[in-house]
């Protein structure tokens, strides 16, 4: 593994159904991230971690839950997934929290709920 | 509320030299970023600045003042590579981090 990787590539998903985008980053960072990213809008924040054992809210956190049960992933899950989660995601990382310092992009998941 | 502006597009000539602006309101300040991305590709980043001046790196520049809520990136000897979205960040003072929606850089030969 080179850096951060993402899983699946894209996805196509029916309304209702439950969905865990993978995040692994092998940097030994500290911090991870989660972002949507849409047309015409800003990186958006899900949630974040700023090391292992620990979770927060961003921007946008409601249908969505992550867990960081150790330092190099950090699962994102959609419990009931809507048509306003189609998106494009990222998970990120840097070497310290609190959104500091540089972040690392994995390449995405383009999720497409129907 | 937050804010961060940016262009949507720019166009500019492969070899010349384009500015790309970034202004801010933000409840504090703790460093501006700037990221490329290509399209359908992962962010990257390419400068960071909090103190006001400008940051060279070869040839990307980046411009800070605080003082008016502004920055710029400045590429020069532009190449076709370069065209990709630039995405400014601010670090407000709870350290959350503000994204403008990018600036769409078309590069014509």
């Amino acid at each position: 593994i080179a850096g951060i990787t993402q899983a699946p590539t894209s996805q196509i998903l029916a309304a209702g159904r439950r969905m865990t985008l993978r995040c692994t980053q092998d940097m030994r960072h500290n911090a991870m991230y989660w972002y949507r990213q849409d047309l015409g809008l800003g990186l958006r924040l899900i949630h974040y971690s700023n090391t292992a054992g620990t979770t927060g809210k961003g921007e946008v956190p409601d249908g969505y839950s992550v867990s960081r049960a150790n330092t190099d992933d950090f699962p994102l899950t959609l419990a009931s997934a809507v048509p306003s989660q189609t998106s494009v995601y990222f998970c990120a990382s840097s070497m310290e929290g609190g959104m500091k310092s540089e972040q690392f992009f994995g390449p995405g998941t383009r999720l497409t709920v129907l | 509320g937050q804010n961060i502006d940016q262009p949507t597009e720019m166009t500019a000539t492969e070899g010349a030299i384009v500015q790309i602006n970034c202004t801010y309101q933000t409840s504090g300040f703790n460093g501006l970023f700037w990221y490329q991305q290509h399209a359908g590709e992962a962010p990257t980043f390419l400068s960071y600045n909090v103190l006001d001046g400008l940051e060279e790196k070869g040839r990307f520049s980046s411009f800070l003042s605080r003082s008016k809520g502004y920055s710029y990136l400045l590429l020069k000897e532009l190449q076709m590579k370069d065209s990709a979205s630039y995405l400014c960040a601010v670090l407000d003072s709870n350290y959350q981090l503000i994204w403008g929606a990018g600036t769409k850089l078309i590069i014509k030969p």
